[in-house]
């Protein structure tokens, strides 16, 4: 079955790190753009990172510019998200999705499960 | 600015049909979305792209009963013979370089 299955996801305390992974399975990593989009509890989807294929184009939300680093490990089947100086807004279920274009934004056609992200004292 | 307007909540009874709308902002009439499914408690899932002419591709598995239209600035998400799994978020989705956007999502109430 074709999936995307995120992990490293649990508490933090604020100004700390957390590091997400997505394994990705039944289908060519290597040609499909990937994302990371986030959910706070109770709200709606909210686009954090993309990166392309072949890693050349890499974009980020205001909301976490200077502070996330997406990156993707071919050898792997992986795609990460380093997360630094969380702070409580950033609390939600993180889910890795894949892009629909190989080389730019595009729709998502296939989500993860989710990863919880809770940032707290 | 690109945005998408969604209504808050939509309401239609088993087996019968109903229309979610997406709204694009002005000026972004020709942009193509997606369509996603989140039921409760679960994680969203791909239902569609649907482009200006109302050309769609659906996702693996989605059943007949879920197509995409389009008029001007408006997508439209058509669901007919409603079955209580139907019952979730609706969320659209659109995209320019460098950004992905999506609606604040549409409950659908499955009576």
């Amino acid at each position: 079955e074709v999936q995307l299955v995120e992990s490293g996801g649990g508490l933090v305390k604020p100004g700390g790190s957390l590091g997400l992974s997505c394994a990705a399975s039944r289908f060519a990593f290597s040609s499909y753009s990937m994302n990371w989009v986030r959910q706070a509890p109770g709200k709606g989807l909210e686009w954090v990172s993309f990166i392309s294929s072949s890693s050349t184009y890499i974009y980020y939300a205001d909301s976490v510019k200077g502070r996330f680093t997406i990156s993707r490990d071919y050898a792997k089947n992986s795609l990460y998200l380093q997360m630094n100086s969380l702070r409580a807004e950033d609390t939600a279920v993180y889910y890795c999705a894949r892009g629909n274009n190989w080389n730019d934004v595009d729709a998502i056609d296939l989500w993860g499960q989710g990863t919880m992200v809770i940032v707290s004292s | 600015q690109l945005v998408l307007t969604q209504s808050p909540s939509a309401s239609a009874s088993l087996g019968a049909s109903v229309k979610l709308t997406c709204t694009l902002s002005s000026g972004h009439s020709s942009y193509a979305i997606a369509w996603h499914q989140q039921q409760p408690q679960k994680g969203p899932r791909y239902l569609m792209k649907l482009n200006s002419d109302g050309s769609h591709i659906k996702g693996d598995g989605i059943p007949d009963r879920f197509s995409g239209s389009s008029s001007g600035a408006e997508r439209y998400l058509s669901i007919s013979s409603l079955q209580s799994e139907d019952e979730a978020d609706y969320y659209c989705q659109t995209w320019a370089t460098g950004i992905v956007l999506f609606g604040a999502g549409t409950k659908l109430t499955v009576l």
